[in-house]
């Protein structure tokens, strides 16, 4: 079984600062992992993936994330926070690539 | 706009009756994919195609509900004498291509259903 938490449901930052929504997951063997976004009445975007390799991996708009094996998570960060940035995201674990298995999201509100 | 499309955006419908929604994933994908959405939820895994073929289907899925791809193309999820917990945003997504599927998924914007 593979599941995925998502502990904050809501992350608040002023613009321009850092921000991190975390992620941790559980799968048995080596995860992919995901990071997708959902804006107001548009579908989900794919952000970015860690499949194998350099822990930190770099996605779209800046943002990045890094993969703790030890700690089994897979933060999502961004060094510098935009009002555009506001939005629910979602982490997702698999093993096959045919069944993600989302989080419950974090809305992130960015504050001007 | 060549992203994946879905087709009826929104449906009410009364207990009881049934409902099709259609997907048009992106022409060159060759994997299609159902998820189901509630409110406060992430998106739940219900069905994956690669071509015509239904490789894998969710235990969430009951016999009410059946999903076909026929031609390879544009798929289609029915659902069967509708429940109210049916009530759902229903997503379609794809992937594919050449190479190992490394599940990054497209999303259309969904179907809402509304079962009254």
């Amino acid at each position: 079984a593979q599941s995925v938490a998502q502990p904050e449901d809501q992350v608040n930052v002023a613009e321009g600062n850092p921000l991190t929504v975390k992620c941790t997951y559980s799968v048995s063997g080596n995860p992919y992992l995901f990071w997708y976004v959902q804006y107001p009445n548009r579908g989900l975007q794919f952000l970015l993936k860690y499949i194998t390799g350099d822990n930190l991996v770099k996605g779209s708009y800046g943002f990045e994330a890094e993969f703790n094996k030890s700690q089994t998570s897979f933060h999502l960060k961004k060094p510098s926070a935009l009002v555009s940035d506001s939005a629910l995201y979602f982490c997702a674990v698999t093993r096959s690539a045919r069944q993600l298995t989302f989080g419950s999201g974090t809305q992130l509100t960015v504050l001007p | 706009d060549t992203g994946v499309s879905q087709d009826p955006r929104h449906k009410i419908t009364k207990r009881g009756q049934n409902v099709t929604f259609r997907c048009d994933p992106i022409s060159e994908h060759n994997r299609l994919y159902w998820y189901r959405q509630t409110l406060g939820q992430g998106p739940e895994f219900l069905t994956y195609f690669q071509n015509e073929a239904q490789l894998e289907k969710s235990r969430l899925l009951s016999d009410r509900f059946s999903a076909e791809r026929p031609k390879g193309s544009f798929s289609t999820l029915e659902i069967q004498r509708t429940e109210q917990g049916d009530s759902a945003m229903y997503l379609c997504a794809s992937s594919g291509g050449s190479g190992s599927n490394t599940g990054e998924l497209f999303f259309g914007e969904g179907s809402r259903l509304t079962v009254l």
